[in-house]
C-alpha cells in the first residue's frame, strides 16, 4: 500500500531553514504530483506547495518568497526547505499525494511537529 | 485565493441522526468544460492526518461508508452523515482543488450531543 513518511528536525531556531523530506513507498514518485500542506497547532490546514517529478513547482504565493521543493527520484523522495522561520511557522507538517494538478489529496503522511522556537 | 468558509464551527448531534455541514467557496469551483466541481471532503481525528472522504463534491473515496455523502455544485457544498456513529467524531474540512493556491475550509467540529 501507499505509505509517506516525513522526516527532519523537530526543532528550529527562528530564522533558520526547516528542511523535511518525505519518503514514499509503495508508489512511484514520477506518476504522480506531492505537495506539502502543514497545520499551527489548533488550526486550519494551509496548503504549502506542490512538485512533479520534472521540478515543475507551484507555491503558495504567501510562502513562495521562502520556499524550495525538489525531488529525488533515485530514492523516491521529495523535501521541502522554508528558510527565516519564525514562531508563526511552527506547524505539524504533512506530506501529500495528488494524481494530477488539479486533484484532491488521496494519500498523506502521518505528520512532523516542527516546533520554532530558540 | 478562493476563500472557503464552512458552516456551523461546530456541531452536537445525537448518535443516530442525521449531521449537516455546508462548505461556501467565493467562486464557483464547477469547471464548465466536464461539469466537474473541484471540492473535497476530508475528515481529521486527533493525532491523525486528514483521511478523504469525498471528491469532485460528491464521490465516495473507496472504503468510505455510504453514511456520508456529498452534494452542491458551483460555490455551496454539503457533506452529510446520514445517521451519525461514535467514531464520526472528528473534524471535517472542505478543499477546492479548482485553482493553486488550493484552499480549505476552517473545519467543522462533529461531536456527540
Amino acid at each position: 500500500q501507499v505509505q509517506l513518511q516525513e522526516s527532519g528536525p523537530g526543532l528550529v531556531e527562528p530564522s533558520e531553514t526547516l528542511s523535511l523530506t518525505c519518503a514514499v513507498s509503495g508508489a512511484s514518485i514520477t506518476d504522480y504530483y506531492w505537495s506539502w500542506i502543514r497545520q499551527p497547532p489548533g488550526k486550519g490546514l494551509e496548503w504549502i506547495g506542490y512538485i512533479y517529478y520534472s521540478g515543475s513547482t507551484n507555491y503558495n504565493p504567501s510562502l513562495k518568497s521562502r520556499i524550495t521543493m525538489s525531488v529525488d527520484t533515485s530514492k523516491n523522495q521529495f523535501s521541502l526547505s522554508l528558510t527565516s522561520v519564525t514562531a508563526a511557522d511552527t506547524a505539524v507538517y504533512y506530506c501529500a499525494r495528488t494524481y494530477s494538478s488539479r486533484n484532491h489529496f488521496d494519500y498523506w503522511g502521518q505528520g512532523i511537529l516542527v516546533t520554532v522556537s530558540s | 485565493d478562493i476563500v472557503m468558509t464552512q458552516s456551523p464551527d461546530s456541531l452536537a448531534v445525537s448518535l443516530g441522526e442525521r449531521a449537516t455541514i455546508n462548505c461556501k467557496s467565493s467562486q464557483s469551483v464547477l469547471y464548465s468544460s466536464n461539469n466537474k466541481n473541484y471540492l473535497a471532503w476530508y475528515q481529521q481525528k486527533p493525532g491523525q492526518p486528514p483521511k478523504l472522504l469525498l471528491c469532485w463534491a460528491s464521490t465516495r473515496e473507496s472504503g468510505v461508508p455510504d453514511r456520508f455523502s456529498g452534494s452542491g455544485s458551483g460555490t455551496d457544498f454539503t457533506l452529510t452523515i446520514s445517521s451519525l456513529q461514535a467514531e464520526d467524531v472528528a473534524v471535517y474540512y472542505c478543499q477546492q482543488y479548482f485553482n493553486t493556491p488550493y484552499t480549505f475550509g476552517q473545519g467543522t467540529k462533529l461531536e456527540i450531543k
